[in-house]
């Protein structure tokens, strides 16, 4: 069964600044799919990101990045120029890209973020 | 505008007593999903739905119950049976239920014990 570990429950950043989300996971399985997913105060989960495991390049989306590692099973997630409204808690995300395969997309515990003013 | 609605917002329940859970969604998805999020747990998979009159149960299906009789609607219903119920569910639905395709999530019905 695949995991997703992210093991700092809470972190914090300046505004403006930058920060780095970690994740790591494990999984046998070589094709697969990562997400990471925002949850505001408002409790609406919104995808921030998504990464396919076949594809060497690191996905970005405006000042949201990831740092994929397939070798180390390591997902992070990057955020540059921090704002007010990217405080929220984070998860990241996997599920399997195997034919036939459940739907089952499995989260990690989460990050709180917070950003300081 | 096209989305996912959970009813109730926030839901009680007495001891004993069943209580459903709505979501209805108007994407024209085929696969619904129902999470659980608790406090430091992150979101556990209770039931999903990838056809209409099929589903398939989760991590933690015990104690709940689902229907898929039309393509719009996922219900779950709350047993007495799940003796911890006290959450937040999220309700879900994608495209067709596989790869890399994006969740869409509802706004979430609190679940509380009185």
């Amino acid at each position: 069964a695949q995991t997703v570990t992210q093991s700092q429950p809470e972190m914090s950043v300046q505004e403006a600044e930058t920060v780095t989300l970690s994740c790591t996971y494990d999984t046998s399985e070589s094709d697969y799919y990562l997400f990471w997913y925002k949850q505001p105060p408002s409790r609406q989960m919104i995808l921030v990101i998504r990464q396919e495991a076949y594809k060497q390049q690191n996905a970005t989306e405006n000042r949201f990045s990831v740092n994929f590692q397939k070798a180390a099973k390591s997902f992070s997630l990057k955020i540059s120029d921090s704002q007010l409204g990217d405080a929220a808690m984070y998860f990241c995300a996997y599920r399997s890209a195997l034919a036939g395969a459940n739907s089952k997309l499995t989260f990690g515990k989460g990050i709180t973020l917070s950003v300081r003013p | 505008d096209g989305g996912i609605t959970q009813s109730p917002k926030y839901l009680f329940r007495k001891e004993g007593q069943n209580v459903t859970l709505s979501c209805e969604q108007n994407l024209n998805h085929d696969a619904m999903y129902w999470y659980r999020q608790d406090p430091g747990q992150g979101l556990r998979l209770i039931y999903y739905s990838q056809i209409v009159n099929d589903f398939q149960k989760g991590d933690i299906a015990e104690g709940y119950s689902v229907s898929r009789e039309k393509k719009e609607s996922f219900p779950l219903t709350v047993t007495s049976a799940q003796k911890n119920p006290t959450a937040f569910y999220l309700c879900a639905s994608s495209i067709r239920g596989d790869g890399g395709e994006k969740l869409f999530f509802g706004s979430g019905t609190q679940l509380s014990v009185l």
